[in-house]
């Protein structure tokens, strides 16, 4: 799986966009990217995932550049709950194959 | 996605005692299945691969005989912290690959050896 890089911490204001970068330029054709987070002392919980379109749900989007060597992560309307660890894991699709974390980002949603 | 549920959400323990985790996979038939560890303000350590049918495949590092793994249904796998001392309390994770959205992780057990 290719290797990610992300901003150790970020800040955002409650009810504000959180937008969280991600590179991956190692990334290949046919692998995904997969955002997680994690609430503190809890398991990780999925967000989101994406080849190259954007993607929107319930929780979040996440925009893909054009050369898939990078992308963001978009909480629209940020609430105090949204404070966690947000990992960008770069992977194939339904590959029954470990699933390694890098540091990932904190993200403090602040009032 | 999967349901995940880990039991105990948290132990605390003796040293030299042992300590068993359950991971259940609720509605999905896992043949494989994930432990991590996780020290604090750390991010997810991959322990082992638990196959239903199998022998586990350890990490780098990681003990076998130590942190031993069963996988002998499609819904269960266990890790049992066997002997444990204060440097093994950590917060553990395991995970069941879904397909399209990757990993469903259970909630995590907290355990502290004194």
């Amino acid at each position: 799986d290719a290797k990610t890089t992300q901003p150790p911490s970020m800040d955002c204001a409650e009810r504000r966009a959180a937008n969280l970068p991600c590179n991956h330029s190692t990334i290949s054709g046919n692998e995904y990217v997969y955002w997680y987070r994690q609430i503190h002392s809890q398991g990780p919980q999925y967000i989101i995932h994406g080849l190259k379109n954007n993607e929107t749900n319930e929780m979040a989007s996440l925009i893909i550049t054009e050369d898939r060597k990078s992308s963001t992560l978009i909480l629209p309307h940020a609430t105090l709950r949204d404070t966690a660890v947000y990992y960008c894991i770069v992977r194939l699709r339904y590959n029954n194959n470990d699933m390694r974390f890098g540091a990932g980002t904190r993200l403090t949603v602040k009032p | 996605g999967a349901v995940v549920s880990q039991h105990p959400s948290r132990v605390i323990c003796k040293s030299g005692t042992s300590v068993k985790i359950e991971c259940r996979s609720l509605d999905f038939q896992a043949t494989t299945m994930f432990w991590y560890r996780q020290f604090p303000k750390q991010s997810l350590m991959l322990m082992a691969t638990s196959n239903e049918g199998s022998k586990a495949t350890y990490e780098q590092g990681v003990e076998k005989d130590k942190f031993l793994i069963n996988h002998a249904s499609l819904t269960l796998s266990t890790l049992t912290v066997t002997s444990a001392h204060p440097e093994d309390s950590s917060f553990y994770i395991c995970s069941v690959s879904t397909g399209d959205y990757g990993y469903t992780f259970g909630s995590g057990t907290r355990l502290t050896v004194v």
